[in-house]
């Protein structure tokens, strides 16, 4: 199984700030892995698949890079609806989602 | 705009049975695989199933296999997840999505609390 580790498990930033949120996978995935966003009492919504496109309707600060197996999601200057839960996934082998990071005002 | 509602989660005890349902609309639902994923009580997501347009391909995480049945009714645009066998561990929340591109998942729905417990 591929695990996926995100760091750090909480980031505290300010609107305006930039955001840099990373996941790191236990083997070479390419680039199978995309981004969600979780806010509370919302689903889970795909912000970046592939590893650095968006998907539509995505603002663009938001970005992803990487590739192999550390990766990284840029949000350029936050807003209040940014903050949330984020949380990587890979399709190399099966489906698995990393353990998620909180990105708190 | 593409909807996903889920339906049918509640209270059981380990051993028992429970369905879930999900009713989706605002995409051509007979075009499209379509998954199951949890997310238990502080842990990461959990792919459990996918199941593909016509229901003649199912795949499921080995935690649900002999278990779990996935199932899609074209006519409903529903699709439904058949969970016999309850463990506490099949605690969650369970989420139904639209697969697209081979394995991402978009738009997701709001998710059906399962608790198992005695």
């Amino acid at each position: 199984e591929i695990v996926l580790t995100q760091s750090p498990a909480t980031l505290s930033l300010s609107p305006g700030d930039r955001a840099t949120l990373s996941c790191r996978a236990s083997q070479s995935i390419n680039t199978n892995l995309a981004w969600y966003q979780h806010r509370t009492g919302q689903p889970p919504r795909l912000l970046i698949y592939q590893t650095s496109n968006r998907a539509p309707g995505i603002p663009a600060r938001f970005s992803g890079s990487g590739s192999g197996t550390d990766f990284t999601l840029t949000i350029s200057s936050l807003e209040s609806e940014d903050f949330a839960v984020y949380y990587c996934q890979q399709r190399q082998i099966w489906i698995t989602f990393g353990q998620g990071t909180r990105l708190e005002i | 705009e593409a909807q996903l509602v889920e339906s049918g989660g509640g209270l059981v005890q380990p051993g028992e049975s429970l369905r879930l349902s999900c009713s989706v609309s605002g995409f051509p639902f007979s075009s499209y695989w379509m998954s199951w994923i949890r997310q238990a009580p502080g842990k990461r997501p959990e792919w459990v199933a996918n199941i593909n347009q016509d229901g003649s391909e199912k795949y499921y995480v080995d935690s649900v296999k002999g278990r779990f049945t996935i199932f899609r009714d074209n006519a409903r645009n529903s699709v439904d997840l058949q969970m016999d066998s309850l463990r506490v561990e099949d605690t969650a929340t369970y989420y139904c999505a639209k697969r697209w591109s081979l394995n991402w998942f978009d738009p997701w729905g709001k998710g059906t609390l399962v608790i198992v417990s005695s």
